[in-house]
């Protein structure tokens, strides 16, 4: 297990249609994360679980936006009714909890949606 | 609430010379201060961060930040600019619950 991986890397979708994005985290990690980057601006935090427990979700994330970890291994990420609004670079990232070490973030390399 | 202000959104230095990139983050308590580089259509690197230990912080490719707390800046430093860092560089603050609160980010372009 090398990192944390996303799919697709790209995803082109029509207004209105809905889309998934999956994200698997490193496997000893118990955290994940999602932020959404838009283009010239620094990723912004979406919601983010502990094992399968969805800890904090962020004022961004719209009723339209669903996050889940089933079994507290990978996550998928649901945008209903996409908007032309929602095109950005969905980044996951993982973590182990563990003050000593600061919370050894890693992320992927990120889902590029464009809403057309 | 934690923030993160990115002196710069573009900087340029030539090939050779120092790069300095500016960091400052409010916080009331300690905090955990990271700073990221991220490639064009890549996602994000970890350079460095700072845990409450050293405050002179060493990060991969030679670059370095020192942690001032009387400043509240956290500044990433690189004696020698390389072609190959020209990247978009983000200064993140972790907040409670582990979440990284991120800065706007500094494009660095290398000049030959």
């Amino acid at each position: 297990d090398t990192g944390v991986s996303q799919d697709p890397r790209h995803k082109i979708t029509k207004r209105g249609q809905n889309v998934t994005f999956r994200c698997d985290p490193i496997s000893e990690h118990n955290r994940l994360y999602w932020y959404r980057q838009t283009l010239g601006q620094g990723p912004e935090f979406l919601t983010y679980f502990q094992n399968e427990a969805q800890l904090e979700k962020s004022r961004l994330l719209s009723d339209r936006f669903s996050a889940e970890r089933p079994k507290g291994s990978f996550s998928t990420l649901e945008i209903q009714r996409t908007e032309q609004g929602d095109s950005a670079m969905y980044l996951c990232a993982s973590s182990l909890v563990d003050i000593r070490t600061g919370y050894g973030y890693t992320f992927g390399s990120g889902t590029r949606l464009t809403v057309v | 609430a934690q923030s993160v202000t990115q002196l710069g959104s573009h900087v340029s230095v030539s090939e050779g010379a120092l790069v300095l990139l500016r960091c400052n983050y409010s916080s009331s308590v300690p905090p955990y201060l990271f700073w990221y580089v991220q490639y064009p259509n890549q996602g994000l690197q970890l350079l460095l961060k700072y845990t409450s230990a050293a405050t002179l912080v060493k990060g991969i490719n030679g670059f370095e930040a020192e942690f001032k707390k009387s400043e509240t800046s956290f500044h990433l430093t690189k004696p020698s600019a390389h072609m190959s860092d020209a990247a978009e560089y983000f200064c993140a603050v972790s907040e409670g619950g582990g979440k990284l609160i991120f800065g706007q980010g500094t494009e660095l372009s290398v000049k030959p």
